[in-house]
């Protein structure tokens, strides 16, 4: 079993839609999780770092469900320029070392 | 702009050169990593520095590869007897140590082998 999974997608969602992908991670134990952005052929960048409460940020909201080890990922009133590959990533051990999904690809459709 | 820089930003070569990258990490960050990433997969861990120490190694890496950070600022990622496979982006991250620490990512170095 991979340590984080992700739907690879695409998901095709029309503008202004509200669209969600959810992040399965194996290690119990695991405290750090973030969702970043990759467009392609760039480098990943941080989209926001996810709190056990839950947070908000803008039109994005992030979610940790220890229970079930997962985390989501809620994108409201969708933009074209939401169109990425979204990457989940979860610490893989006690030394804070981050392990990467393969990211789940987001398109929006006009 | 004091982000995370890496050069070359494209490499192109012949199968069997060396190739050497450099990465330069944000300056108050003491970790530094480097990953690996084809189309379509998320980063591929390589390696990672805390200060200088290498402190771990991806047990996917041959021996061709080798990283240094020799006064825990700036890295390099030398590849020897390039192969096509190693055709890939080159990613460098850095960030702090601890809880909640996210990596920020360099623009990346796309190797070529021809």
């Amino acid at each position: 079993r991979k340590e984080v999974e992700q739907d690879p997608g695409p998901f095709n969602v029309p503008e202004g839609a509200t669209v969600a992908f959810n992040c399965t991670y194996s290690n119990s134990a695991s405290q750090s999780f973030f969702w970043y952005r990759q467009d392609c052929r760039k480098e990943p960048k941080l989209l926001m770092s996810v709190y056990s409460s839950g947070n908000e940020d803008g039109r994005f909201t992030a979610q940790l469900n220890r229970a079930s080890q997962y985390i989501s990922l809620l994108i409201r009133d969708s933009k074209l320029s939401d169109s990425a590959t979204y990457l989940c990533v979860g610490e893989l051990d006690s030394n804070y070392q981050l392990i990467w999904g393969a990211g789940t690809k987001l398109i929006i459709k006009p | 702009d004091t982000g995370v820089s890496q050069n070359p930003r494209h490499k192109i070569t012949k199968r069997g050169q060396n190739v050497t990258f450099r990465c330069d990490p944000i300056s108050e960050h003491n970790r530094l990593y480097w990953y690996r990433q084809t189309l379509g997969q998320g980063p591929e861990f390589l390696t990672y520095f805390q200060n200088e120490a290498q402190l771990e190694k991806s047990r996917l890496l041959s021996d061709r590869f080798s990283a240094e950070r020799p006064k825990g600022s700036f890295s390099t990622l030398e590849i020897q007897r390039t192969e096509q496979g190693d055709s890939a982006m080159y990613l460098c991250a850095s960030s702090r140590t601890g809880v909640n620490q996210p990596q920020h990512f360099g623009d990346g170095t796309r190797l070529s082998i021809l």
